[in-house]
This record gives structure tokens, sequence and C-alpha cells, in this order.
């Protein structure tokens, strides 16, 4: 059972926007930066957003993400079939020794 | 090139112990908090392990603490995972990854991983 909860599955068509919720608590979320992580198939994953919001250089634009309270969301404008992937929300969480937490995942199909 | 590249994966039995090694190249290894992560087939994402830039910093996850440890040879450039009493549970691909911030000599666990290796696959298995 993941700390970090998402929705398993998302879709859309080209152009269309696709958005991502990544559920999460005080102890995580709430105080501490949110990442996100994709996943292309076969592949290691890469990191996407880091610091709630910021692109690492080489990620386009049309990923922006946010977050609020204990929750943040991810979202992909302009969909592309490139952008078919699982998405993967984490963050520290501060309870007991401390740990890093992923979200579940979601898988994101281009239709 | 920023790279990471883990190796020593392989069949394992049940009860039995396994070292992974990831090394690294491209930046400067002691200046940055490494990381393990595994995911097993078809699953998510599960943290193992972090380590300080030094080594005198470690973290674990709570279910896996005892039975596995994280240590570097900066020399080497190289992180190492060293696992025992491992358990059919244990079949995964495990990824070494570099913490995202620079940080010789402080590591603020929360910071993201930026570079991941293509993982090593270990399999738990009779």
């Amino acid at each position: 059972q993941s700390v970090l909860i998402q929705p398993p599955s998302a879709s859309g068509t080209p152009g269309q926007r696709v958005t991502i919720s990544c559920s999460g608590s005080s102890s995580n979320i709430e105080f501490n930066y949110v990442y996100w992580y994709q996943q292309l198939p076969g592949t290691a994953p890469q990191l996407l957003i880091y610091r709630n919001n910021q692109r690492p250089s080489g990620v386009p634009d049309r990923f922006s993400a946010s977050k609020s309270g204990t929750s943040a969301s991810l979202a992909i404008s302009g969909l592309r079939s490139e952008d078919e992937a699982d998405y993967f929300c984490a963050a520290w969480d501060d309870s007991l020794s401390g740990s890093y937490v992923f979200g579940s995942g979601t898988k994101v199909t281009v239709l | 090139e920023v790279q990471l590249l883990e190796s020593g994966g392989g069949l394992v039995q049940p009860g039995g112990s396994l070292r992974l090694s990831c090394g690294a190249s491209g930046f400067s290894f002691d200046n940055y908090a490494m990381g393990w992560v595994r995911q097993a087939p078809g699953k998510g994402l599960e943290w193992i392990s972090s380590l300080s830039a030094r080594g005198d910093n470690l973290y674990y996850a709570d279910s896996l603490k005892g039975r596995f440890t994280i240590s570097r040879d900066n020399p080497k450039n190289t992180l190492y995972l060293q696992m025992k009493s491992l358990r059919a549970e244990d079949t995964a691909i495990y990824y070494c990854a570099k913490v995202q911030m620079y940080g010789p000599f402080y590591y603020d666990t929360d910071d993201a991983f930026d570079v991941w290796g293509q993982g090593t696959m270990v399999t738990v298995s009779s």
C-alpha cells in the first residue's frame, strides 16, 4: 500500500490536457517538496519535476505541476504519443525515522 | 556525461545474500548523496536507502532495515547495496540514483533523484 495515492490510469487523445493527482498527508506532501518521475516502457525512471513545480533542463514546458495542502498534481498539456508512460509522484515523509515515499503510479495512455 | 551503471544482480536462493554495485562517472561522486530504489515486476517504485556524500548519514526504509546495508567507496566512485536473508518478495529491478543537489558536507533528504542507472535484476527463487 503506497503512502501517496495516485489514480491507476489516465488517458487522452493527442493534443488534450491530462492531469494526475497525488494525495498524501501532513507528514509528506504538506511540508516537503513533491517530485514527479516519468518511466517510459522498459526504461529506468527519470526526473520530470522537482521542488513541487520545477522542470529539469530538457523537460518540455508541456509538463507542469502544482501542490496545495496535502495534495499535488501533474498536468500534461498538448498530449503526445511519446508521453505514454508511468508517472510517479514522490516526497520525503517525516514520520518515524523518515523515508522517501513514492506514489502508486499512474499509467498514462494516449488514445 | 553523467552515468550510473549497476551490476551484481542475478538469481539467488531464498535466505541467500547478494551485493550490488553502482559505478558512477561524469560527475564528482564524492560531492553527492546517493540512493537505491527497487521495482518489483509490474509494480511501482520502492525506496530502499540513501547515503550522504561522505557516507556518514544513512537512511533506510523501515521494512528493509537490518537486512540491507548501503555503503560507498568514494575513491572508487562506487555505491554498494549489501542484501542478506533474501526473500521471494525482494525480486525486483534495483536502481541506483544520484541525489540532485550538490552536498559534500550536508545531505538534505528532501531532494530529488536526478540521475538513474539502467537497473540490475535480482531474482530470489529456489
